[in-house]
């Protein structure tokens, strides 16, 4: 049990909607990361997030983006959806001043 | 950035070890880490390295870091049906980490 929840388990999506992700942690992780895991591939990194601030990102277009709340949760916001954007979407957290990184359940996004 | 690889499929019997390989190309990432993601699960840290250490043991796990190589290993010593899993090695460099694309592990019972 890591302790990181993400919600909801499954989406569907339509081309060209958005979405907002969601992920809560423990007390005391302040960092948490974002990746996109597409079938049979590994987690490409999408952002970090440190006490609020973005302070890190992947190879992802600005229309990905994300915000960081004090209470240890987190949110991932894709806008104008492409097929292409289907995946298992992971949210991972670290404690300050550790190197653990524990992921969340992940959602699962289906764009059609 | 980083390139972490490793071999797609590794098939053991029951109750034999598995050994699951990986390399990466920065000399710069500070640890090395191990993951299991089980059918339809997040991802699951079994153990890691900090870079400045060639083998750390924890239970049936040893993790071996061939730094002059890039080469890390996972060795799983009597490997059980529930070790059938998706292992991915991950490095962390600055703040970034950089995973492989998984070893399928099938354990035959």
């Amino acid at each position: 049990e890591t302790g990181v929840t993400q919600s909801p388990t499954h989406l569907i999506k339509t081309r060209g909607q958005q979405v907002t992700l969601r992920c809560s942690s423990q007390s005391g992780h302040n960092t948490v990361s974002w990746y996109q895991q597409a079938l049979g591939q590994g987690p490409q990194f999408i952002f970090q997030y440190y006490r609020e601030e973005e302070n890190g990102r992947g190879n992802f277009p600005p229309r990905f983006s994300g915000l960081q709340f004090p209470n240890y949760s987190s949110e991932l916001n894709v806008n104008a959806l492409e097929l292409d954007d289907s995946a298992l979407y992971l949210c991972a957290t670290r404690a300050g001043g550790t190197d653990e990184q524990y992921f969340g359940p992940g959602t699962r996004l289906t764009v059609t | 950035g980083e390139d972490v690889e490793q071999s797609l499929f590794l098939s053991v019997r029951e109750g034999d070890s598995s050994v699951i390989n990986c390399t990466y190309t920065d000399s710069s990432s500070t640890y090395l880490y191990w993951y299991k993601q089980e059918p339809g699960a997040g991802l699951q840290l079994l153990t890691y390295i900090f870079s400045n250490m060639d083998m750390k043991q924890d239970q049936r796990l040893t993790v071996l870091l061939n730094k002059k190589d890039k080469h890390l290993s996972l060795r799983i010593a009597d490997t059980q049906t529930g070790d059938s899993a998706i292992y991915f090695c991950a490095a962390l460099r600055g703040n970034q980490f950089y995973f492989g694309t998984g070893t399928s592990l099938t354990v035959i019972p």
